[in-house]
């Protein structure tokens, strides 16, 4: 079975500090995504990655970075994190170009105080 | 990007009954993918259906698809208490040089024992 590992299922920061939010799958999968998840608002992507080092914006990119140096390992980096930042982060893996089934990490919640 | 709609938001029906939730869509997709998410947890993928597909069953799901009408539907038969969760709708568009799935913001359902 593919598993998708997130670093935290649970994390508190203060504004203004920098988070590392880590995700790890063991499929050889080329395709990677981060998204953030909100009441009402549903899943909206922030960033995806269909190759190492590679890297593209997706709906809410503002006040987020990613990093991709290994296959498995996709990470979000919130560079000065913000109230507005507390939310749910999903991460994501699927092989190949096209739309099959993506995994999912089980979640990290975020809260920035 | 485009995003699938789920009809209802919310759901709530006894154990035993059939549970309908509908997704629209606005552009033409290639496939149109159901996922579950327990409450807090990542999402689980259910199943695919591809644009040439009008129906297709898997276990007790059934799902349909209309892309005259743009929409399809999740039919869970003989619902469970366990089957209580939030079902989201994707599909799939072209950007950025591959194809992303795009996910409603869900029905939550609820099933009463």
């Amino acid at each position: 079975d593919v598993k998708v590992t997130q670093s935290s299922r649970y994390l508190v920061k203060r504004t203004g500090e920098k988070v590392f939010l880590e995700c790890v799958q063991d499929m050889d999968h080329e395709n990677m995504f981060w998204y953030r998840q909100d009441p009402g608002l549903g899943l909206r992507l922030i960033y995806f990655s269909y190759d190492v080092k590679m890297k593209e914006k997706g709906d809410i990119p503002e006040g987020y970075s990613v990093s991709r140096e290994k296959k498995e390992r996709f990470s979000l980096i919130l560079e000065s994190a913000s109230t507005n930042q507390t939310s749910m982060y999903l991460c994501a893996s699927r092989y190949g170009i096209s739309t099959d089934t993506q995994y999912f990490g089980p979640g990290t919640r975020l809260t920035v105080l | 990007s485009q995003q699938g709609e789920e009809d209802p938001q919310a759901l709530s029906i006894q154990e035993g009954e059939n549970a309908t939730m509908n997704c629209s869509y606005k552009t033409s997709i290639n496939n149109l993918q159901w996922y579950r998410q327990n409450s807090g947890r990542g999402l689980v993928h259910l199943i695919l259906i591809r644009s040439n597909e009008r129906e297709k069953h898997s276990g007790r799901l059934r799902v349909t698809l209309d892309t005259s009408k743009k929409s399809s539907s999740l039919l869970i038969t003989a619902s469970r208490a366990a089957d209580t969760a939030s079902y989201f709708c994707a599909t799939d568009s072209f950007w950025a040089g591959s194809y992303q799935l795009t996910f409603g913001k869900g029905t939550k359902l609820s099933v009463i024992p």
